[in-house]
Parts: structure tokens; C-alpha cells; sequence
């Protein structure tokens, strides 16, 4: 069965602490996501990327920054974890045909319900 | 940019009834994807349903089905008979058809509709 595995489902952290949520797939899939899910607000993209080492701002992209280094592991990275940031954290995969059509969904992990207090 | 709109926050229907959850987009783009997420209380986000834009035959899987309007830009989902295990968050969201390389075509999703399925 294809998985998308986030290495904790929760987590409590200080304030001003650096954090790290990572993020293992293993349908060698090239793309992967970080979006921040809130009450009443949906998921909203963080950052994502398209292949190794390569990285695009998503909606949310302050106080967050990303690390891919391996084609299945893409980690999210809270530089100095304020309150505000407290939330759940989802991350994703998809495969995609370059230049063509196509319509696989996203593989979602089961999320880090990060608290920082 | 593209935006999903929810706009219901909480539904709830009997067990066996049928209910609709609704969903709007806008977009200037011709070619697209429309998708219907659910998230029960595990987190674990399940892809109930997919919409391609050029199809004019609404998707169905089983119970679920969906009203697709490309005009009104409205992509609503129908669960019918429902059944307890359809309690859930579900979220409407938008991809396009076509990207190029070195990008990933990303997802906008709605705020999400809580559904309650009530004995």
C-alpha cells in the first residue's frame, strides 16, 4: 500500500525553539507539499516541490522554509516556532507527466498537529 | 488565482437520507481538475471523487455524485443513502489540466463542510 509518512502526529515545541516535520514517501513520486490546515480556513500551501533540491513558495510561505534532499523526504522547517503557528501540518504527493494532461490526485500523510506554546 | 468557496461550514443529514454539500470556484482557466476530499477524524485525507472540466457527464462513485456546472463555476457533491461512516470534514478543490516542467501543478482547496450523519 503507497504511504505518505509524517514522522509524529503530535507535537508541542517553545516558543522560539526550531522545529522540524518531516515528511517520507515511497512511490517515488516527484512532487511533494506542505500545506497548514485551520479551522474555518482550509489547507493552504506552504511550499512545495517538483524535484530535488527545488522548491517554490506556496500561499504561506513566512516564517516556514523546506529542505529536499532525497527524492522521497521533504521537510518542513519552523525557523523560530512562533504561537501563530501553532496548527495541523499536511503533507502530500503526486506524480506528474511533465507537459501533458493528467489526473492523479494527491497521496495525503495523516498530518503533525503541531502545538507551540 | 484561483479560489474555492464552501459555504457551509456544517451540514448534517439522517442516516439513509441524502444530502449535498455545495461547492464554487472561480477561475479564467478552460481545463481543470475538481475534486472532493474527506477527512474523518483519523486526518487521513481520502479522495472521494474527480471531476475533469472538459467532460460534460457529471463523475459518480457509488453514492457519491456530483453536479458539475461549468458556467456557474459550481461543483457540488451528492452523498446519498447516507451512511454513519460519511461523518466527516469534506473539502471541494481546484487543479489545473496543464503545467510545465519544473513546476507542480498545485491544489486550492475550500474551508471545508463538516458533515454530521445523525440516526
Amino acid at each position: 500500500d503507497v504511504k505518505v509518512t509524517q514522522s509524529s502526529r503530535y507535537l508541542v515545541k517553545r516558543t522560539g525553539e526550531k522545529v522540524f516535520l518531516e515528511c517520507v514517501q515511497d512511490m517515488d513520486h516527484e512532487n511533494m507539499f506542505w500545506y497548514r490546515q485551520d479551522p474555518g480556513l482550509g489547507l493552504r500551501l506552504i511550499y512545495f516541490s517538483y524535484d530535488v533540491k527545488m522548491k517554490e513558495k506556496g500561499d504561506i510561505p513566512e516564517g516556514y522554509s523546506v529542505s529536499r534532499e532525497k527524492k522521497e523526504r521533504f521537510s518542513l522547517i519552523l525557523e523560530s516556532a512562533s504561537t501563530n503557528q501553532t496548527s495541523m501540518y499536511l503533507c502530500a504527493s503526486s506524480s506528474p507527466q511533465s507537459g501533458a494532461r493528467y489526473s492523479y490526485g494527491y497521496t495525503f500523510g495523516s498530518g503533525t498537529r503541531l502545538t507551540v506554546v | 488565482a484561483q479560489t474555492v468557496t464552501q459555504s457551509q461550514p456544517e451540514m448534517s443529514v439522517q442516516e439513509a437520507e441524502t444530502v449535498t454539500l455545495s461547492c464554487t470556484y472561480d477561475t479564467s482557466e478552460s481545463d481543470y481538475y475538481l475534486f472532493w476530499y474527506k477527512q474523518p477524524p483519523s486526518r487521513q485525507m481520502i479522495l472521494v471523487i474527480r471531476q475533469e472540466a472538459y467532460k460534460q457527464q457529471n463523475a459518480t462513485e457509488n453514492r457519491f455524485s456530483v453536479n458539475f456546472q461549468k458556467a456557474a463555476k459550481s461543483f457540488s457533491l451528492k452523498i446519498s443513502d447516507s451512511q454513519l461512516g460519511d461523518a466527516a470534514m469534506y473539502f471541494c478543490a481546484y487543479r489545473s489540466a496543464w503545467f510545465s516542467t519544473g513546476t507542480a501543478s498545485k491544489l486550492t482547496f475550500g474551508t471545508g463542510t463538516r458533515l454530521q450523519v445523525t440516526l
